[in-house]
């Protein structure tokens, strides 16, 4: 069954660092978003993305985070500088069409921990 | 703010017995809601999702929604040890171009032998 993969499975940084979190969406998924979960909270949503554009975002994404399509397969969430409170499960969703009863199917997850 | 709301359990159940999560949105405007099963320290694993009042069926699982009462629920028939994990409610709510989940806090449901 395809999946969604995410890339590391566990990244420790230096708070101030620069970190990008990667993710493969099922292939011919078109709606790709981000979600964190901060250690005994609930999942948060971050942003979608399509069509190369951000269609929505929280207020947690703010101006130090950004999301990418590089290629035609891969999606990234980049954080510019680093702080302890972005130390969190990262998860990338994605589904294949439009609508409310479209699932979202989520990755393994990106454990982030800030130094 | 458009909320979820589940209690936090734990809800305990013995083998084989049926287990009825519930989940309380505040959204009119959620139009979809999807369950998710959560082992601890892994990602949200999708079960069933429902959009239309009554009830869906899928396997052991029930998914039952009222909009009226603005109330999501999930049977679960004949549980097994291996359901013991977090339940996760999300509502969503389509605004055009993407849809995005609001979950709760979830339900830890324990099944014990």
């Amino acid at each position: 069954e395809p999946e969604v993969t995410q890339t590391p499975s566990h990244q420790v940084t230096q708070m101030g660092q620069e970190v990008i979190l990667r993710c493969v969406p099922i292939s011919n998924h078109l709606y790709f978003y981000w979600y964190r979960q901060i250690l005994g909270q609930k999942v948060e949503f971050l942003v979608s993305f399509y069509n190369n554009e951000i269609s929505e975002k929280s207020e947690i994404f703010d101006d130090q985070f950004s999301v990418e399509r590089p290629d035609g397969s891969n999606f990234t969430l980049k954080i510019r500088s680093t702080k302890l409170e972005d130390s969190a499960m990262y998860f990338c969703a994605s589904s294949g069409r439009q609508g409310n009863n479209q699932p979202q199917h989520f990755g393994d997850g990106t454990r982030l921990s800030i130094l | 703010q458009k909320e979820v709301e589940q209690n936090s359990g734990p809800l305990s159940v013995p083998e084989g017995a049926i287990a009825s999560l519930n989940c309380t949105y505040s959204d009119r405007g959620s139009q979809s809601f999807f369950w998710y099963r959560q082992y601890s320290g892994k990602s949200p694993e999708l079960i069933m999702f429902i959009y239309s009042n009554g009830d869906k069926e899928d396997g052991r699982f029930t998914a039952q929604l009222n909009k009226a009462s603005q109330y999501v629920s999930l049977l679960i028939r004949d549980s097994q040890p291996s359901d013991s994990a977090t339940y996760l409610c999300a509502g969503t709510s389509y605004t055009g171009t993407a849809s995005k989940l609001t979950f709760g806090t979830g339900t830890r449901l324990q099944v014990t032998l």
